[in-house]
């Protein structure tokens, strides 16, 4: 069955980097794109970015431009994502998700990891 | 950019009743691109249907998805206990990428 699961959760003070990861079973890892959401507490959801594992093509968000790392290792089925220059309102539960493929469909997130809390705070 | 307004921002009914949840874009989209999630606290989201009216895998028939252009909604035909939680519409657009409405909450009356 398809998983992904996340790293634990990290407490990081402002300027700060954060790296989480996102480890992948149950499907053929460089067949689907990978994406991150985040979502901030009591808060909606924010997509952040999304990675091909087998192109490297990567997609991002205005928001995260210039802050937002994103990458994979083919080779442990595991995607990464690197939010530099943390600020508090970075707070938030971080989601890793697959873009799914059903037949001619595709951008909507079939599976998803079971999130990672990133607190910013001095 | 395509901004999702999804209505009410909480509903209140009881088991067994009909739930409609309505998801507005602010210029016409896609129906391909348009799908809902649900959400229970502490919980990733889950993902009900696709291009607007397709059940994801193990997504029981009671939950329906209709709509064109900027009107879209969400169904739920009798509620049951398990689907009180938050429901988000999202959207996918080659700029600015995907965007989530805001929620709708359906609680417990």
């Amino acid at each position: 069955q398809v998983q992904l699961v996340q790293s634990g959760a990290e407490v990081k003070k402002p300027g700060a980097s954060v790296k989480v990861s996102c480890k992948a079973s149950g499907y053929t890892f460089v067949d689907y794109f990978v994406h991150w959401v985040r979502q901030a507490p009591g808060q909606g959801l924010e997509w952040m970015g999304r990675i091909s594992p087998f192109s490297g093509v990567r997609n991002f968000a205005d928001n995260f431009q210039g802050r937002l790392t994103m990458t994979t290792d083919r080779s442990v089925s595991t995607a990464y994502m690197e939010l530099t220059s943390l600020k508090s309102d970075d707070t938030s539960v971080y989601y890793c998700a697959r873009e799914g493929i059903r037949g001619n469909y595709r951008r909507h997130f079939d599976f998803w990891g079971q999130g990672t809390l990133v607190a910013v705070s001095s | 950019e395509v901004v999702l307004t999804q209505s009410p921002g909480t509903v209140s009914l009881s088991p067994g009743e009909r739930a409609t949840l309505s998801c507005r874009a602010s210029q016409s989209v896609s129906s391909d691109s348009l799908v809902w999630y649900q959400q229970k606290p502490g919980q990733a989201p889950r993902l009900l249907l696709y291009a607007t009216s397709n059940r994801a895998t193990g997504i029981p028939d009671r939950f329906s998805g209709s709509g064109s252009e900027t009107d879209f909604t969400l169904t739920i035909s009798r509620l049951e206990p398990e689907d009180f939680a938050l429901y988000y519409c999202q959207h996918f657009d080659s700029s600015p990428g995907w965007t989530f409405g805001q929620g709708t909450k359906v609680e417990v009356k």
